[in-house]
């Protein structure tokens, strides 16, 4: 079975600049968790979506970042304008919802993004 | 609100040497408590759970037993190897509600040294 996949694996961009960053989830999960990592912080979540509808944004730093979720094997997460202090590993995870293996999360490899 | 707290790494360790990483939780309601493993450029990976107290999570020699009474799941290996060297994170969520959200502990490096 594939796992979680993300594209860019790594992306190098200017401040200011918009950033894409895309996940396909394992088919047949219905909830998909973007996680941002950074020494400083640590694994922060920052919105997850259920059946493709954000459940909760709480952890979306401001809005410069946005999620959206129009199927089931697609989500974006969009930074716009994007600054130095964006920079960060990025993963994405999923989910299935029911079942003896709910609640455990499949991540992604995580996307690097550098804004310079 | 859910926390995690783990040990403060990094870790460092003679191949064979026996592994114990402290995790202490606070929570509501009976959570779900896992253990992830993070090797070097990659994502987090499901190490094991356990679902509800006195359960026992193992998987590649690894164990944690859940503890609802010191609300503690430490991480043990009897003898680590080096490519156990990895960052492990302890992490909770509240599944007897409809609330999947994981609460992660930050994380604490391991290094073993051959």
């Amino acid at each position: 079975d594939a796992g979680v996949i993300q594209s860019p694996r790594h992306e190098v961009t200017e401040m200011g600049q918009e950033v894409t960053l895309r996940c396909k989830p394992i088919s047949g999960h219905d909830y998909l968790f973007w996680y941002r990592q950074t020494m400083m912080r640590g694994l922060e979540l920052l919105i997850y979506f259920n059946n493709n509808v954000p459940i909760d944004d709480s952890g979306m730093p401001e809005d410069r970042f946005s999620a959206k979720m129009p199927n089931a094997s697609f989500s974006t997460l969009k930074i716009q304008p994007s600054e130095p202090r964006d920079s960060a590993v990025y993963f994405c995870a999923s989910s299935i919802g029911r079942g003896g293996r709910r609640n455990e999360q499949f991540f992604g490899p995580g996307t690097r993004l550098t804004v310079l | 609100g859910n926390s995690v707290t783990q040990m403060e790494g990094p870790v460092t360790l003679s191949e064979e040497a026996f592994l114990t990483i402290n995790c202490t939780y606070t929570a509501t309601g009976y959570p779900s408590l896992f253990w992830y493993v993070q090797y070097p450029g990659e994502g987090l990976q499901l190490l094991l759970k356990a679902t509800k107290a006195d359960d026992k999570g193992s998987n590649k020699g690894f164990e944690a037993t859940y503890r609802k009474e010191t609300t503690s799941f430490h991480l043990e290996k009897g003898s680590v190897q080096v490519s156990d060297s990895a960052v492990y994170f302890c992490a909770l969520t509240n599944s007897g509600g409809s609330n999947y959200k994981l609460t992660f502990g930050k994380g604490t490096l391991l290094t073993v040294n051959p």
